[in-house]
């Protein structure tokens, strides 16, 4: 298994412009998570996904942060309109059921100018 | 207070000397995970505790469930070693809450 996929690597953007976050979790993994990651906080649990259906989005930010997964093998975080503030490695992870084992993705490294 | 403490926050060694990083946490969990991160890197995990002593290479982790305590050891420590190293802790569903991280450097 190539383990959890995330794309893209880097992203700079200008402030006001939408941003994608692409990730492809472990096959046969049923929960998904994204992760913030930032000097002053650390890592943040902004949501996460158990069959595809999202269980819990308290640490997503404001409004202008969305998150989908049409599908087992894919998920989308999706900042619209992004800000500066938003600069941050972005990281996908996922797990199983009754492991508790975790994967991370690579992370996206989001610049925001 | 966090729920997850690490300590120390810094830590700088020789080569070869031996190292323990401590987390202490003040939820109820499912697992303890130890997690490493070279800088600018990802995040690989280490290590999964649910009770108990795990050893892996140089590396061993122990956890004492009644006390809420964990620790990482690296024996024969080496530069390749420096990285931030994270404490976490699953809940419930196995969502982490983590630690602040240990930053090691090991000088050569």
């Amino acid at each position: 298994d190539a383990g959890v996929i995330q794309s893209p690597r880097h992203e700079v953007t200008e402030m006001g412009q939408e941003v994608t976050l692409r990730c492809k979790p472990i096959s046969g993994h049923d929960y998904l998570f994204w992760y913030r990651q930032t000097m002053m906080r650390g890592l943040e649990l902004l949501i996460y996904f158990n069959n595809n259906v999202p269980i819990d989005d308290s640490g997503m930010p404001e409004d202008r942060f969305s998150a989908k997964m049409p599908n087992a093998s894919f998920s989308t975080l999706k900042i619209q309109p992004s800000e500066p503030r938003d600069s941050a490695v972005y990281f996908c992870a996922s797990s199983s059921a009754g492991n508790y084992g975790y994967t991370f993705g690579s992370g996206t490294r989001l610049t925001v100018v | 207070k966090n729920e997850v403490e690490q300590s120390p926050q810094n830590l700088t060694a020789q080569e070869g000397e031996f190292i323990t990083i401590n987390c202490s946490y003040s939820v109820g969990i499912s697992a303890l995970h130890w997690l490493q991160q070279h800088p600018g890197g990802g995040i690989v995990s280490l290590f999964m505790l649910s009770s108990g002593k795990k050893k892996h290479g140089r590396l061993i982790a122990t956890i004492n469930i009644q006390e809420k305590h964990s620790s990482l050891h690296i024996t024969a420590s080496h530069p390749r070693d420096s990285a931030v190293y994270i404490c976490a802790v699953g809940q419930g569903a196995q969502k982490l809450v983590f630690g602040q991280g240990t930053r090691l450097t090991i000088n050569p």
